[in-house]
């Protein structure tokens, strides 16, 4: 099964692009990258996910390598209040696969935004 | 309104003490999963279900049970609660597994 690696904290000035890295080097070709956030002890937030091509929502942007061994999130325009605890998540996928709904969460990497 | 229920939402209970929090989810999905989030890292999965009585360990599975009887019920059951277990736990849901996965708001559990 896949692990994700994230940096455990980053800042970012209010009104920049915050651009959130994460690391999943082993993943394999079924498994799906999502991206959650949390903010304190509630529960995880959808921000978005992809499986190989990059993905976009009114939210976030999400870059997936070509080799899909590192995805980054990016948050265009951070406000205050996208500061929270932000969680790649790496989850298998397929119809048929025995294993397929098994999800590995990172540490996640707290992400403060600064005016 | 889709929703992911779990109650309780705060126990606090001896060890031993059999308990089960359940987990309830309106949207008719296949995939459930249970989740504990202990101080600083980030949710690992318990268990997790692909449809009903169809179950399987995630990454922690020990001191737990599940069972899915039912498409929109998913409980989790703690039979000898030790205070190891004290913990955050979240229940998720979802359709296939390519589509957005719903959290409730979790069950905080204190054994002592």
């Amino acid at each position: 099964d896949a692990k994700t690696t994230q940096p455990p904290s980053m800042d970012c000035a209010e009104g920049r692009a915050a651009n959130l890295p994460c690391n999943h080097s082993t993943i394999s070709g079924n498994e799906y990258v999502y991206w959650y956030r949390q903010i304190h002890s509630q529960g995880p937030q959808y921000i978005i996910h992809g499986l190989k091509n990059n993905e976009t929502n009114e939210m976030a942007s999400l870059i997936i390598t070509e080799d899909r061994k590192s995805s980054t999130l990016i948050l265009p325009h951070a406000t205050l209040r996208d500061t929270a605890v932000y969680y790649c998540i790496v989850r298998v996928g397929g119809l048929y696969n025995t294993n397929a709904g098994k999800s590995t969460f990172g540490d996640g990497t707290t992400l403060t935004v600064k005016p | 309104e889709a929703q992911v229920t779990q109650n309780p939402r705060y126990l606090i209970t001896v060890t031993g003490k059999k308990l089960t929090v359940t987990c309830s989810q309106n949207m008719n999905h296949e995939y459930m999963s249970w989740y504990r989030q202990d101080p600083g890292l980030g949710l690992r999965q318990i268990y997790y279900s692909m449809n009903v009585e169809v179950t399987d360990k995630g990454d922690v599975p020990e001191g737990y049970k599940v069972s899915r009887k039912e498409k929109r019920n998913f409980p989790l059951i703690l039979e000898s609660p030790s205070p190891n277990q004290t913990s955050l736990y979240f229940c998720a849901s979802s359709g296939q597994t390519g589509n957005t996965i719903y959290f409730g708001e979790g069950s905080w559990l204190t054994v002592v």
